[in-house]
């Protein structure tokens, strides 16, 4: 079956750095996906990855693991407004198909 | 300015009545989906279409219908079937990897 899995929350203070995992069990793999969303907003894209290693965009970075089933999105120098939901999404395979997501991770970022 | 459009942002429902959600894009983007979204599930996917006249139930298409008549267009009608539709309601599009979102309707049935 399709199983995604991330924290329900996570809290943090400004200027920290922050990871939150997602762990995935999908019968394909195309790509893992990471959104941000903020509340009554729509997602928005972050990041994508479909090979092993670290993609870095800025204060964000995202890992993958295919072997392990694993991600994480990590951020750094956190600021208030990086309060929001980080949806992971896992795509199963090629062209056209919807992406899986997952329950999604709030994270609360204070002063 | 290119993006996906959805309409309207708030919409209230008697219950027992259909209504329709509008999703249009200008992307030129050849797949659609509609998801829905509650308090602590995710999103969870109703219908998806990839080319024109052509769509796919997702994992919760009870009580739900779309059409896709032109490319720009994929319209989805909450019906009187769907026992639990107050919902926050998002169309993507995709044309390769990355998604794009609509702004998304809250639907609440009163």
């Amino acid at each position: 079956g399709q199983n995604i899995d991330q924290p329900t929350e996570m809290t943090a203070t400004e200027g920290a750095i922050v990871q939150i995992n997602c762990t995935y069990q999908t019968s394909g793999f195309n790509g893992l996906f990471w959104y941000q969303q903020h509340a009554g907003e729509a997602p928005t894209f972050l990041s994508y990855n479909v090979l092993d290693g670290l993609e870095e965009k800025g204060r964000f970075s995202s890992f993958l693991s295919r072997s392990k089933g694993y991600s994480y999105l990590l951020l750094k120098e956190l600021q208030m407004k990086d309060s929001a939901s980080y949806l992971c999404a896992v795509r199963e395979n090629q062209a056209g198909t919807a992406l899986i997501f997952g329950k999604g991770t709030t994270l609360s970022v204070s002063s | 300015d290119g993006g996906i459009t959805q309409s309207p942002k708030y919409l209230f429902r008697k219950e027992g009545q259909n209504v329709t959600l509008s999703c249009e894009q200008n992307l030129n983007h050849d797949a659609m989906y509609w998801y829905r979204q509650d308090p602590g599930q995710g999103l969870r996917l109703i219908y998806y279409s990839q080319i024109v006249n052509d769509f796919q139930k997702g994992d919760i298409a009870e009580g739900y219908s779309v059409s896709r008549e032109k490319k720009e267009s994929f319209p989805l009608t909450v019906t009187s079937a769907q026992k639990n539709p107050t919902a926050f309601y998002l169309c993507a599009s995709k044309q390769g990897a990355e998604a794009f979102f609509g702004q998304g309707t809250r639907l609440t049935v009163v």
